[in-house]
């Protein structure tokens, strides 16, 4: 069945350092790939999505790009904030309902 | 604007007592969708539903019922039989697509304590 997989966190990283979080997936067909990010206490907003292969989402710095030769869907910004520790979802789209990754949560110290 | 209410956001209940959580959504979404959250975990689909008046268990339905009498509303009871019922509850909704599933619009979530 469809699966996604993310790295285990917390990633911790310095103000404007540059960041990487893993995500990589099974499925079958041609799914949508999304990242979520989740503020304390709060729902889960969409950060960017990429609807086929060669795709690259972008919002707010960060960036992900669909490769399916890989089935990979990887999260980068080249300069982290304090504002952007959150915990943060890979997901992909299923039938029916979306399929989500554990979650990898980020702290950014000044 | 149009987006998810979910209520309440807070709410404590006594060991025994049911508990109805609230989801009223005004994008004309056909699907929604109730997850569960506990402390420093991932997502669990309790229960989603396609259309008005249909639903399918998720993940881990055991203890919980749904009903989707309106298009805007899909509200989750928590009863009694739910064994740790205490969680941070997570509602969404999306466009109904053929095939695969559309981004999902999340509420602000309802935290349940269990006294």
């Amino acid at each position: 069945g469809n699966s996604v997989t993310q790295m285990e966190g917390p990633v911790t990283l310095s103000e404007e350092a540059f960041l990487t979080i893993n995500c990589t997936y099974t499925a079958t067909g041609y799914p949508s790939l999304f990242w979520y990010v989740q503020y304390p206490g709060e729902g889960l907003q969409l950060l960017l999505k990429a609807t086929k292969a060669d795709d690259k989402g972008s919002n707010k710095g960060f960036e992900a790009t669909y490769r399916k030769e890989t089935t990979s869907f990887h999260l980068e910004k080249g300069s982290v904030q304090v504002s952007d520790s959150a915990v943060y979802f890979c997901a992909l789209s299923g039938f029916q309902k979306l399929v989500f990754g554990t979650g990898t949560r980020l702290l950014v110290s000044p | 604007d149009g987006g998810i209410t979910q209520s309440p956001k807070y709410l404590f209940r006594k060991e025994g007592q049911n508990v109805t959580l609230s989801c009223e959504q005004n994008l004309n979404h056909d699907a929604m969708y109730w997850y569960r959250q506990d402390p420093g975990q991932g997502l669990r689909l309790i229960y989603y539903s396609q259309i008005v008046n249909d639903f399918q268990k998720g993940d881990i339905a055991e203890g919980y019922s749904v009903s989707r009498e309106k298009k805007e509303s899909f509200p989750l009871t928590v009863t009694s039989a739910q064994k740790n019922p205490t969680a941070f509850y997570l509602c969404a909704s999306s466009f109904r697509r053929e095939g695969y599933t559309g981004e999902l619009f999340f509420g602000e979530g309802s935290r349940l304590t269990v006294l």
